[in-house]
């Protein structure tokens, strides 16, 4: 079985500071991890994935397979950042299409 | 914002009535997913489909049903089999880009059975 686990319900940090919002995994094949993010009154979407390599808003992530871990970084943090923010994994081959979601973390950046 | 649009954005229900949540897209996707959020739990999947006329049960289906038989659309039934139907319901469709699917959300429909 997939899972995803985000250990922090609500992480408060000053503007300016550094972020990490944790995420480990348990998944058997290959999984595809992605991070998802929620503000205010907009709908859900999607931050970055993986296998992107890419660095959305100051955001980054890195899949560490040993540690079974992808946690989002930012090296500082903004007040437009503060948000709910999800994890998620799908498997391969046939189970792709399906996300596992963390339960979240709601990020508040103090001014 | 587009594509993927849910009715209506509040709903309100006496206990033992069934209701059914619209989820349309105009993204030509084929795959389309029904979630359910509530605080502190993320979001759990209901149902899914594929495509057109065919679709599974995802974590927490019982008191729930579906239909598909238009690419476009994808409506949930909440049953008044549901024990505890009061919750934010999400509707999503993915595509497939490179060797994952990414999946497009809804605004969402907050539904309140009293």
């Amino acid at each position: 079985a997939q899972r995803v686990t985000q250990p922090e319900k609500l992480l408060s940090v000053f503007k300016g500071a550094p972020v990490e919002l944790k995420c480990n995994y348990s998944y058997s094949g290959s999984p595809e991890l992605f991070w998802y993010v929620q503000y205010s009154r907009q709908r859900l979407q999607l931050l970055l994935r993986h296998i992107s390599r890419e660095s959305i808003k100051g955001f980054t992530a890195d899949l560490n397979k040993g540690e079974t871990s992808f946690h989002l970084k930012k090296p500082f943090a903004q007040e437009e950042d503060s948000a709910m923010y999800y994890c998620a994994l799908s498997g391969s081959g046939a189970g792709s299409y399906q996300l596992t979601f963390g339960k979240g973390t709601k990020l508040s950046v103090i001014p | 914002d587009g594509g993927i649009t849910q009715s209506p954005k509040y709903l309100f229900r006496k206990e033992g009535q069934n209701v059914t949540l619209s989820c349309e897209q105009n993204l030509n996707h084929d795959a389309m997913y029904w979630y359910r959020q509530d605080p502190g739990q993320g979001l759990r999947l209901i149902y899914y489909s594929q495509i057109v006329n065919d679709f599974q049960k995802g974590d927490i289906a019982e008191g729930y049903s579906v239909s598909r038989e238009k690419k476009e659309s994808f409506p949930l039934t909440v049953t008044s089999a549901q024990k505890n139907p009061t919750a934010f319901y999400l509707c999503a469709s993915s595509i497939l880009l490179g060797r994952t699917y990414e999946q497009y959300f809804g605004p969402g429909t907050r539904l309140t059975v009293t």
